[in-house]
């Protein structure tokens, strides 16, 4: 099976501008979540999404938001970018179910802003 | 308030010796522990896993043991390769949650020749 992609895997933007991210998870996994990792920081939680609905949603601003499709992947918009937002942002997919499940990771898409 | 927390930011063994990474939690709700392990720009790879109903797991080189009254769980990995050095990250889940992982800051583990 392939495993979970994400595009792009480097993207540099300015202060002010937003932007968009892509992953697509592997295949029969119908969650997908994202997570923030900045230089010296664990992976902070940013949000899930099963079955085209934000299940789960961590502390980040507003201007933080994603969406899922129909096929199970996923986009994380990131509006009026800040210096603070460079980060390597990684995606994260499993079945979904309620139980206990291993997420799988993407190799990331590191943003920085300038 | 950091629910997962990995006090120990580097750790250096030598090859062919044991590693222990340890990591410590406050959630009592939390049921489902992982690791990972992290190259430099890549994204973090599934380790090894345990349920809180047990309290050890083993994977080849790979062992994790869960006291869960301490809430505390660690791994071992014997004998160590320099090919595992690299940083390691814990974390938890819960079984209601199983999207969100709550994560630990990591561990940089560096094995010498």
């Amino acid at each position: 099976k392939a495993g979970v992609t994400q595009t792009p895997r480097y993207l540099i933007k300015t202060r002010g501008q937003q932007v968009t991210l892509s992953c697509s998870p592997i295949s029969g996994h119908r969650s997908v979540s994202w997570y923030q990792q900045t230089p010296g920081q664990g992976l902070q939680f940013l949000f899930e999404y099963f079955s085209e609905t934000q299940r789960n949603k961590g502390n980040f601003p507003g201007r933080f938001s994603g969406r899922q499709f129909s096929n199970s992947r996923s986009e994380m918009n990131v509006s009026t970018l800040e210096l603070g937002d460079s980060a390597l942002y990684l995606c994260a997919s499993s079945l979904g179910g309620r139980g206990q499940e291993t997420q799988y990771f993407g190799p990331g898409t590191r943003l920085l802003v300038l | 308030d950091q629910q997962v927390k990995q006090n120990s930011p580097s750790l250096s063994v030598q090859e062919g010796r044991i590693s222990i990474l340890n990591c410590d939690y406050t959630n009592s709700m939390f049921d489902y522990f992982l690791w990972y392990k992290k190259y430099p720009a890549e994204g973090p790879t599934f380790l090894i896993s345990i349920s809180s109903i047990k309290d050890k797991n083993e994977d080849g080189r790979f062992t994790v043991f869960l006291n869960k009254s301490a809430k505390h769980l660690s791994l071992h990995i014997v004998p160590s390769q320099p090919g595992d050095s690299a940083v390691y990250f814990c974390a938890a889940s819960r079984n209601t949650n199983a999207g969100k992982s709550t994560f630990g800051d990591g561990t940089t583990l560096t094995v010498k020749p």
